[in-house]
């Protein structure tokens, strides 16, 4: 199975600090996305990658930056955190021949105070 | 520009009754359709998909959709929830090959006894 892991489960940050939010995937995929879940709003994309060094806006990308340096990890970087950024973020990889689809980790709860 | 719409923002049914859970997706083309499932504090699972042929597919946990074209509908149904399906629910729409998902606002499911 593949696995998707976001090393961080539960964060709390202060305003204007830089949070590191870190996922690795183990099944060699060539896609790996990022999304914030909030309440009512759904799932929310923010930026991927196609490949190594390669990154793409999604539909919310203001305030945060992405690093893909190594296929199998994908960094999403929160430069100044700010309390609307208080959400739980999904990392998900995608490629092989369960093209499509998407496998997810178990998600990091970040709380901007 | 695709789109998911879940209109049942929160379900509650009984357990061993039946439930459908609904999605229209607007898409220009044939679709990739999806639905995700999501445990308490957990990331997303698969539960099943279409990608083309038989309109009646099957995924795990007993449950199945229907894609009809004419209707822009990939509705969720299982015959008897069980309390262990108490979750939110997830549609998402791709464009296929590895094109990136987009997420309905999910419908979260109560059970009561």
């Amino acid at each position: 199975d593949v696995k998707v892991t976001q090393s961080s489960r539960y964060l709390v940050k202060r305003t204007g600090e830089k949070v590191f939010l870190e996922c690795v995937q183990d099944m060699d995929h060539e896609n790996m996305f990022w999304y914030r879940q909030d309440p009512g709003l759904g799932l929310r994309l923010i930026y991927f990658s196609y490949d190594v060094k390669m990154k793409e806006k999604g539909d919310i990308p203001e305030g945060y930056s992405v690093s893909r340096e190594k296929k199998e990890r994908f960094s999403l970087i929160l430069e100044s955190a700010s309390t609307n950024q208080t959400s739980m973020y999904l990392c998900a990889s995608q490629g092989g021949a369960g093209a499509n689809v998407l496998t997810f980790g178990a998600g990091s709860r970040l709380t901007v105070l | 520009a695709q789109s998911v719409t879940q209109p049942d923002i929160h379900i509650t049914v009984s357990e061993g009754a039946s439930l459908e859970l609904r999605c229209n997706y607007s898409y220009g083309a044939t679709p990739y359709l999806f639905w995700y499932v999501q445990s308490p504090g957990q990331g997303l699972q698969l539960l099943l998909k279409y990608f083309s042929g038989d309109t009646l597919v099957q995924g795990i946990k007993g449950f199945e959709a229907e894609f009809k074209r004419s209707q822009s509908s990939f509705n969720l149904r299982k015959p008897s929830v069980h309390w262990s399906d108490a979750a939110e629910y997830f549609c998402a729409v791709g464009a296929g090959g590895n094109e990136k998902l987009t997420f309905g606002t999910g419908t979260r499911l109560t059970i009561i006894p």
